[in-house]
């Protein structure tokens, strides 16, 4: 069983809807949590990176950490079709370093 | 062009060959990986290094080999290569954030 556990849809929403993505892990030393974004056909693409509990916004995304039910999530707002890509969460501890990745959702955002 | 660069994009290679998929960065960051991706598997780690001359094995390392003699350089041998090494590679690194490369489509036929 991975560390990091993610639904790998697909997921499909409206162009402007509200978009929730989650992850769950099962490693309690993970302080360190990542979103990737990754386009077909190319690299991953960092797109949040937080440090234990708590919410992170930059733009329309929001990151979400609840260490205490080790559930991770992504809200992105007015979703966009540009958005249309896989989501990776990433995460890891303090003491490794190599980053522990869900499978990916893949989003699909129609006009 | 600061970054990271896998090189080749692509390749064909047939069953058996010895096959060497690059990776180099420009940040000088000390941590660098190579994962593989595959449908249903998602990013699989291969190996990572702490620093030049430190590497250790990820969650499917066999079949593969790596060096690190320079800090920004982070080759990815296989030795002889089988079709179930046919995947797309990725190689990253990092300081605090992780950034990846473009990735090496390698078909093995």
């Amino acid at each position: 069983q991975k560390e990091v556990e993610q639904d790998p849809g697909p997921l499909s929403v409206p162009e402007g809807a509200i978009v929730s993505l989650n992850c769950t892990y099962s490693n309690s030393a993970f302080q360190y949590f990542m979103w990737y974004r990754q386009y077909s056909r190319k690299g991953p693409e960092l797109l949040m990176y937080t440090y234990s509990s708590g919410n992170k916004e930059d733009g329309r995304f929001t990151a979400q950490v609840d260490k205490s039910s080790k559930y991770i999530s992504l809200f992105i707002r007015d979703s966009q079709p540009s958005d249309s890509a896989t989501y990776l969460c990433a995460s890891h501890s303090n003491s490794g370093y190599a980053l522990n990745f869900g499978k990916g959702t893949s989003l699909l955002v129609t006009p | 062009d600061a970054g990271i660069t896998q090189s080749p994009r692509y390749k064909i290679t047939e069953t058996g060959r010895q096959v060497t998929l690059m990776c180099h960065q420009t940040w000088s960051h000390s941590y660098m990986f190579w994962y593989r991706q595959d449908l249903g598997h998602g990013l699989r780690l291969i190996y990572y290094s702490a620093a030049a001359d430190i590497t250790d094995k990820g969650e499917v390392p066999d079949g593969y080999v790596v060096s690190r003699s320079k800090t920004e350089n982070f080759p990815l041998t296989l030795e002889s290569a089988t079709r179930s090494q046919t995947s797309v590679y990725f190689c990253a690194s990092k300081a605090g954030e992780a950034f990846f490369g473009q990735g090496t489509r390698l078909t093995v036929v």
